[in-house]
This record gives structure tokens, sequence and C-alpha cells, in this order.
């Protein structure tokens, strides 16, 4: 069965700082991976996807995930983080058609 | 296009009462979800569509019902609301069937239950 764990609930960066955020899938085929964004009181919007192709994905917003199958992770990455990069941020997997799992979310704060 | 659009963005209801949460799509899509977000456990599936005239179970059904009335547009509705159901619900579409389309999400629909 299909699953998706994020390791933390609250990361916080400095302004200009690495943002790195976890996600762990588990799947028994070949998943397709997304990075969803939360921004305060709005839907999700999509970051970036993982479809099969190259393992290094970039999105919106300078972000960007590789795929590692062999550490069945996805983690979302920004080289310098941004204010407006505040945001609560959903790793979800789709391993059967119709059917997205999601992450329990993990909340970036930028300090200043 | 608006996308997905969901009525109402907030709603206050006493247990026992009933409601019905609108949601409707422009983009075409065939397949539409239900979702409610509680703190620190992500999005949860209450239903989904996978195309006009079809709906079926997702993670957390119990106590919620569905229509998909047309392509168009997924209603999801609370017969005796409790509680429990105090939550924001979200309506999302996509198009296609093979797993790595993308979903678009309604603004949301924030409800609390007395």
């Amino acid at each position: 069965a299909q699953s998706v764990t994020q390791l933390g609930s609250h990361v916080s960066v400095s302004e200009g700082a690495l943002v790195l955020l976890r996600c762990n899938y588990s799947s028994s085929v070949p998943p397709y991976l997304f990075w969803y964004v939360q921004y305060p009181n709005q839907g999700l919007q999509l970051l970036l996807k993982y479809t099969s192709a190259a393992t290094l994905v970039k999105g919106i917003n300078g972000f960007e995930a590789e795929f590692k199958k062999s550490e069945t992770s996805f983690h979302l990455t920004k080289p310098s983080a941004h204010m407006s990069d505040a945001a609560e941020y959903f790793c979800a997997v789709s391993e059967i058609p119709n059917k997205y799992i999601f992450g329990t979310g993990t909340r970036l704060k930028v300090l200043a | 296009n608006a996308g997905v659009t969901q009525t109402p963005k907030f709603q206050v209801l006493k247990t026992g009462q009933s409601m019905t949460l609108q949601c409707a799509q422009d983009m075409n899509h065939n397949s539409m979800y239900w979702y409610r977000q509680d703190p620190g456990m992500g999005l949860r599936l209450i239903y989904y569509s996978a195309s006009e005239g079809t709906t079926d179970k997702g993670e957390v059904p119990n106590g919620y019902n569905v229509s998909r009335l047309n392509k168009r547009e997924f209603s999801l509705r609370l017969e005796s609301a409790a509680p429990s159901q105090t939550s924001v619900y979200f309506c999302a579409s996509l198009t296609g069937t093979s797993g790595k389309e993308t979903q678009y999400f309604g603004p949301g629909t924030r409800l609390l239950v007395l």
C-alpha cells in the first residue's frame, strides 16, 4: 500500500538559508510523487511533480526535488529561503490511478 | 477560467443539522475529489468521482454522502453533523487517469460544528 511520511511538522530557517523539507514514501510500484504548497487560508497549489522522467525535478518559485529510489525519498529543497516561502508544504504519492495519498504536512517558517 | 470553486467559504452548524457543500469546476475535468484537512493529519480523502455518474469511498467516508450532479459539479452532504466533522473541506479536480496528473484545489470550506 502506498503511504507518505513527512519528517518534521515544523521547520524554521533564516532568510537566505537552505530549505530542506523531507518526504519518504512507500509504494509497491514506481510511484508518481508531488509537492504542493498551501498559503494561509488558501487551497493547495502544485509546486512540482515526478512522473518517471528526470529524477531531479524543478518546480515553481525556485524549488526542486530529487527522486531517490534507493532511499524511497523525494525531499524538497530551495537554495535560499525567502520570506514569501512561509507556508505549509505537502508531499503526495499516487500509485493507483485516481488515488492520491498526502503526507501530514510541514509548516515552514522563515526568520528575518 | 475560475478553476475550482467552493461554496460556502464558512459555515457554523449545530450538532444534528444537515448541509451540503458545493463544488464546481470549469476545466472539463473528469475526476473530482472531496478531502478534509485537520491539524497534524494532512488531507484525507472522503469521496471521489472518477467520472460523471460514478462515486467511490475514500479513506474517511462515514457521515458523508456525495452527488456527482454533472461533469462540473460534485457536492458533499452532511446529513447529521457531528463535532468530529469540524474541519476544512477541500474539493479538487483533475483530468485523466494515469495518476500523474495535477490536482487542482478549491479555496476550501471552513466548517464548525457546535
